[in-house]
Formats: structure tokens, C-alpha cells, sequence
């Protein structure tokens, strides 16, 4: 099956810096989405982007499809961004199955 | 609009005991998802519906696992008898609306510990 690999996997940051998480997928996708999950366990949609750039605030993503790879920027972090962040894909084959990487895990620190 | 709804949030049983969670989709989404979240790791497909059809199942232990989706809306997933290893958050997600067609939107999930 598709690969997905996440870095880094644990981050620790000061309030107000920046930071990149990236995403390494080992198949041509239809699908990938970036999610946030809080402390409590719920999984928030931060973007779908199967290719191109997204912003949204102060976060902002990239994925390049043919290269196989995705990059969520996070800038001026905030306490609330902590949290780990999954990145998930669909293979552009098959089914309409999500696979999740094994996340990035934030701390972010006042 | 409202999202994915799950019931209970949380449920303790002890092992060889059965429990049954709920999910109610984003309205109009044709596509269920069942996941099963292990502490540490990422999602991992159990089921996945189209309406009231099962389109994926291949990951759901079935010797144990059940899931149905009745009138294509709400779903269950029930597991009997439970052993240890099933302690776990179980997501439920929804998708398939025009636009981002094939993005899918997660409830709160249901936490899980057997004992």
C-alpha cells in the first residue's frame, strides 16, 4: 500500500516562531488532506490539497504532486496550535481510503 | 452546518463485554468512514460505506467487528466480545458533496477502554 511519512515527529516551539511539517508519499494521489488534532482528540480540516498552494490565516500549505511531497506551514505559532498534525492521502487508484502519516506532534510554549 | 455526531464519547467495559457506537453524518454525504485510532498512531480504516453499501471492509476483524449503515444515513459499529487490544478511539467520517468531493470531515470520536 501507499506510504505516507511525516517530519519531524515531535516539534517544540516558542510562541511566535515559525515552522514547516512536511509530508513524504510514495504514490500518485487524488486526495491529501491536512488535519489538526486537538488535545481532546477531535480532528480538524485544515486544508485539502491534492496539489497547488492554500492559505488560510497563518497557516498555508504546499503539496507538490508530482514529487510526492506536501509542507504545512505554521507562522507565528499560538498555544492553540498545539497538538499533533496528520497528514492523509488517497491513492489515486482504488477506493476512496484515507492513509494516515504518523503525525507530527507540537508543542507550543508562551 | 452541523457535523459529524458520535455516540457515547466515552465507554469502559471490561473484556468479552459487547458495545455498539453511533455516528450520524454530515447531511446529504453518501460516503461513511469507520476508523479505528490506536494512542500514538494515525487512523486506520475499519469500513467504508456508499449510502448503505459497504465499498471497503478489508481492514475490519469481522470475526468480532460489525458495522452497518441502515437507510444510508446513520451507522453503527458494534464489537463482540471485546478484548484489550480494541481499547482505542473509533472515528467516524463523512464525505462525498460537490466541490472536494472525496473530502472527508470527522466527528469527535468515541473513546474506548476495555479492562
Amino acid at each position: 500500500g501507499i506510504q505516507v511519512e511525516q517530519s519531524p515527529p515531535d516539534l517544540i516551539l516558542q510562541e511566535g516562531a515559525n515552522s514547516t511539517l512536511r509530508c513524504n508519499f510514495s504514490d500518485s494521489v487524488n486526495n491529501l488532506q491536512w488535519f489538526h488534532q486537538n488535545p481532546w482528540g477531535q480532528l480538524i480540516n485544515l486544508f485539502y490539497i491534492p496539489s497547488g498552494t492554500k492559505q488560510n490565516g497563518r497557516l498555508s500549505a504546499t503539496t507538490v504532486a508530482t514529487e510526492r511531497y506536501s509542507l504545512l506551514y505554521i507562522s507565528s505559532s499560538q498555544t492553540t496550535d498545539s497538538g499533533v498534525y496528520f497528514c492523509a492521502v488517497e491513492r489515486r487508484t482504488g477506493f476512496q481510503k484515507l492513509v494516515f502519516g504518523t503525525g507530527t506532534r507540537l508543542l507550543v510554549s508562551p | 452546518e452541523a457535523g459529524v455526531a458520535q455516540s457515547p464519547r466515552y465507554k469502559i467495559i471490561e473484556k468479552r463485554q459487547s458495545v455498539a457506537f453511533w455516528c450520524n453524518p454530515i447531511s446529504g454525504h453518501a460516503t461513511l468512514y469507520w476508523y479505528q485510532q490506536i494512542l500514538g498512531q494515525g487512523p486506520k480504516l475499519l469500513i467504508q460505506f456508499q449510502n448503505n453499501g459497504v465499498v471497503d471492509d478489508s481492514q475490519l476483524p469481522k470475526d468480532r467487528f460489525s458495522a452497518e449503515r441502515l437507510k444510508g444515513v446513520d451507522s453503527t459499529l458494534k464489537i463482540q466480545p471485546a478484548k484489550l487490544e480494541d481499547s482505542a478511539v473509533y472515528l467516524c467520517a463523512s464525505g462525498g458533496t460537490s466541490g472536494s468531493w472525496n473530502e472527508q470531515f470527522f466527528g469527535p470520536g468515541t473513546r474506548l477502554t476495555v479492562l
